[in-house]
């Protein structure tokens, strides 16, 4: 089975603290996505990743950075968190030969006060 | 801009009735569009996957149908379940020459009552 994992299940934060968010996965996948996802939203795309060290924004990149210094590991960044910020963070990962599903991860509940 | 719109919004159903999601979207060009079951506080689960060559697709209870003319999507649930209760997301996927990108919808959330 295809396992992606989240370091939290649920974050609390103050305003303009430095924010970490990490999502591991255990398939080998190329392909890793950060995700926000927001009552009436549906999930928007934050930060993909295709291979290590390389990095696209997606629809809503502004307030977040990404890292990916090993192939099974993609980290979320909030420099400095704000209260627009709180949400579902959903990671998830795709093979990059010939894959197409996505495999989400159980998701991180951020709440920044 | 490509957009995938869901409805209803939410739905209460008895425990053993059937039901219907529907979806909309206007991505083009089109690749494939898939259904995921999204149970609370956890990731969303692909439950089908069809691309514009296939009009339905059948997983246990869960039969989702595609018209790929009028772009429009169905998952019916036949004789439901408790543990149906969840969200579900209809997430439509762009061709390689648009990207691969994939649109997802706002998604349904049921609940499915004894």
């Amino acid at each position: 089975d295809v396992k992606v994992t989240q370091s939290s299940r649920y974050l609390v934060k103050r305003t303009g603290e430095k924010v970490f968010l990490e999502c591991v996965q255990d398939m080998d996948h190329e392909n890793m996505f950060w995700y926000r996802q927001d009552p009436g939203l549906g999930l928007r795309l934050i930060y993909f990743s295709y291979d290590v060290k390389m990095k696209e924004k997606g629809d809503i990149p502004e307030g977040y950075s990404v890292s990916r210094e090993k192939k099974e590991r993609f980290s979320l960044i909030l420099e400095s968190a704000s209260t627009n910020q709180t949400s579902m963070y959903l990671c998830a990962s795709r093979s990059g030969r010939g894959g197409n599903e996505q495999f989400f991860g159980p998701g991180t509940r951020l709440t920044v006060l | 801009k490509n957009q995938v719109e869901q409805s209803p919004q939410s739905l209460i159903i008895l425990e053993g009735k059937n039901c219907t999601l529907q979806c909309n979207y206007t991505v083009s060009p089109f690749s494939n569009l898939r259904w995921y079951k999204q149970d609370t506080g956890r990731g969303p689960v692909s439950l089908t996957i069809m691309t514009f060559s296939e009009n339905t697709k059948s997983n246990g209870r869960y039969t989702a149908t595609l018209d790929a003319d009028t772009k429009q999507s169905s998952l019916h649930i036949t004789a439901s379940q408790l543990s149906d209760s969840a969200s579900y997301i209809c997430v439509s996927r762009g061709s390689a020459s648009a990207g691969n990108m994939l649109t997802f919808g706002g998604g349904t959330r049921l609940m499915v009552k004894p």
